[in-house]
């Protein structure tokens, strides 16, 4: 199956600092990649669509200033989260889709997880 | 607003017990329904997936899910669980908008722990 990566898959930061994670597609082209937050025991909560040369669509309720989605390429879409906060603690996971597999109910791949943890 | 509900939040099966894990969600279109697993330490993986036709579909490693239209709801199930099955599982559904924008909503999820 098609596998995507996210980078880092920790990664510890200090109050006010920024992060970049990465999201890639291995071995297909994604035109849209969605970045969810993970909250323990809860769901997945979808954050923003992030299409590839244009602006992310983001869900209601999530800041678009502090979430900064960037899809440059077809195998590659980045989240920042800006001067970050105790309270952005999360586990944040990517999901692409195939491009190539467009109108036939194509399926979204998870990449594993970043765990960020703000102090 | 769409909502995804997982109603049994923690089970604890013995191996070799029959296993069902439901699924219900609230809106009244057309949806994709999917079910994903994720093992400890792992990223989430389909099981398995219904867009149309045969309402009960059958997916990787054993498993089952029926849908039912009249009820919402889409249950998973195996017949007869193993250790390795331990894992989280997420229902998750797909509205299907003519003006494209189909999001995936998650449930909460359901930790299964199967005991030897």
């Amino acid at each position: 199956g098609a596998v995507v990566s996210q980078h880092p898959s920790r990664v510890i930061c200090k109050s006010g600092t920024s992060v970049k994670i990465e999201c890639r597609s291995l071995d297909f082209q994604a035109t849209t990649m969605f970045w969810y937050r993970q909250f323990p025991k809860k769901s997945l909560m979808l954050m923003a669509t992030s299409n590839e040369g244009s602006k992310a669509t983001y869900e209601q309720g999530v800041e678009k200033d502090k979430f900064l989605i960037n899809h440059a390429s077809l195998t590659l879409s980045t989240l920042t989260v800006t001067s970050a906060h105790p309270e952005d603690s999360s586990f944040y996971i990517c999901s692409a889709r195939d491009r190539l597999a467009f109108g036939k109910h194509n399926e979204q791949f998870f990449g594993p997880g970043t765990r960020l943890t703000v102090l | 607003a769409q909502s995804v509900s997982q109603h049994n939040h923690h089970v604890i099966l013995s191996e070799a017990a029959s296993l069902e894990l439901g699924c219900n969600y609230s809106y009244g279109g057309t949806v994709n329904l999917f079910w994903y697993v994720q093992y400890p330490g792992q990223h989430l993986q389909l099981l398995l997936k219904y867009f149309s036709g045969d309402p009960l579909v059958k997916g990787i490693k054993g498993f089952e899910a029926e849908f039912i239209k009249s009820k919402f709801s889409f249950n998973l199930r195996k017949p007869s669980v193993q250790w390795s099955d331990t894992a989280e599982y997420f229902c998750a559904v797909k509205r299907i908008l003519t003006g494209g924008g189909n999001k995936l909503t998650f449930g909460t999820g359901t930790q299964l722990k199967v005991e030897l």
